[in-house]
C-alpha cells in the first residue's frame, strides 16, 4: 500500500460547483497533515494545514478522520483560478513530508 | 525577496556530464530538502539537511551529492548524468525538522538530459 493515495482525477467542474477530494494514508503514527496546491510548471504551495477538529479557510474546508486514516478537502463555489493539482501531504512519522501524487482539478467557465 | 531561490531554473545537458544546482533560503530555517518530481508528477524526497548536517538520504544513487556550506544553502551536484535524471528538482526549507510546519519550496530546476 502506498503511503499517501489520492484519486488522480482530473475533476472537471463548472464554476460555482462544490468539489471534494479525499486522500488516504498508511502510517497510523502520522501526526501532521497538509494540503498543497501546485499550478502547472510551478512549485507546490501550502494551501492549508489539516487539524483533527477540521478547519476552514474561506471557501476551503479540510477534515481529518484518524480512525479511517483519510483526509478530505472541500472547495465551495469553485473559481477558474482554483484549477490546479491538489497534493495531500502527510508526515512520515520521521521527517520529511510524504506527498501524494495529486488530484488535478479543472474549473470550467 | 524570494524566500527559497534555486538556480538555474532550466538546465539542458548531455548524458555523462556533471552539473550542479544551487539553493538558498533567507527565511532563517534550520532544515532544507531536495525533492525530485518526475514526469508522472510524483514528488519524492531525496535528501534532508538540518543545520548543515545530512539527516535523510533516501536511497539516492551516489552520483548525487548534496552539500550544505551553511544552514541557508543546500546545493546538489550530479555526476555522470543519465537520461533518467531528467525531472524537476525542488529545494525546500522548514523552520525545524519537526513537521508541524509546512515546507516552503523554491521554484524548481527543470533538468533535461539528452
Amino acid at each position: 500500500r502506498k503511503e499517501v493515495e489520492q484519486d488522480p482525477g482530473p475533476f472537471n467542474v463548472p464554476e460555482g460547483a462544490t468539489v471534494a477530494f479525499n486522500c488516504t494514508y498508511s502510517n497510523s503514527a502520522s501526526q501532521s497533515f497538509f494540503w498543497y496546491r501546485q499550478d502547472c510548471r510551478k512549485e507546490p504551495k501550502l494551501l492549508m494545514s489539516v487539524y483533527s477538529s477540521g478547519n476552514e479557510d474561506g471557501r476551503f474546508t479540510a477534515q481529518l478522520n484518524r480512525a479511517s486514516q483519510y483526509i478530505s478537502l472541500l472547495i465551495r463555489d469553485s473559481k477558474l483560478s482554483d484549477s490546479a493539482t491538489y497534493l495531500c501531504v502527510v508526515d512520515s512519522g520521521n521527517t520529511p513530508l510524504v506527498f501524494g501524487k495529486g488530484t488535478r482539478l479543472s474549473v470550467i467557465a | 525577496d524570494t524566500a527559497v531561490s534555486q538556480t538555474p531554473k532550466y538546465l539542458v545537458t548531455q548524458m555523462g556530464n556533471d552539473k550542479s544546482i544551487k539553493c538558498e533560503q533567507n527565511l532563517g530555517h534550520d532544515t532544507m530538502y531536495w525533492y525530485k518530481q518526475d514526469s508522472k508528477k510524483f514528488l519524492k524526497i531525496m535528501f534532508s539537511y538540518n543545520n548543515k548536517e545530512l539527516i535523510i538520504n533516501e536511497t539516492v544513487p551516489n552520483r548525487f551529492s548534496p552539500k550544505s556550506p551553511d544552514k541557508a544553502h543546500l546545493n546538489l551536484h550530479i555526476n555522470s548524468l543519465e537520461l533518467g535524471d531528467s525531472a524537476v528538482y525542488f529545494c525546500a526549507s522548514s523552520p525545524t525538522r519537526q513537521v508541524p510546519y509546512g515546507y516552503t519550496f523554491g521554484s524548481g530546476t527543470r533538468l533535461t538530459v539528452v
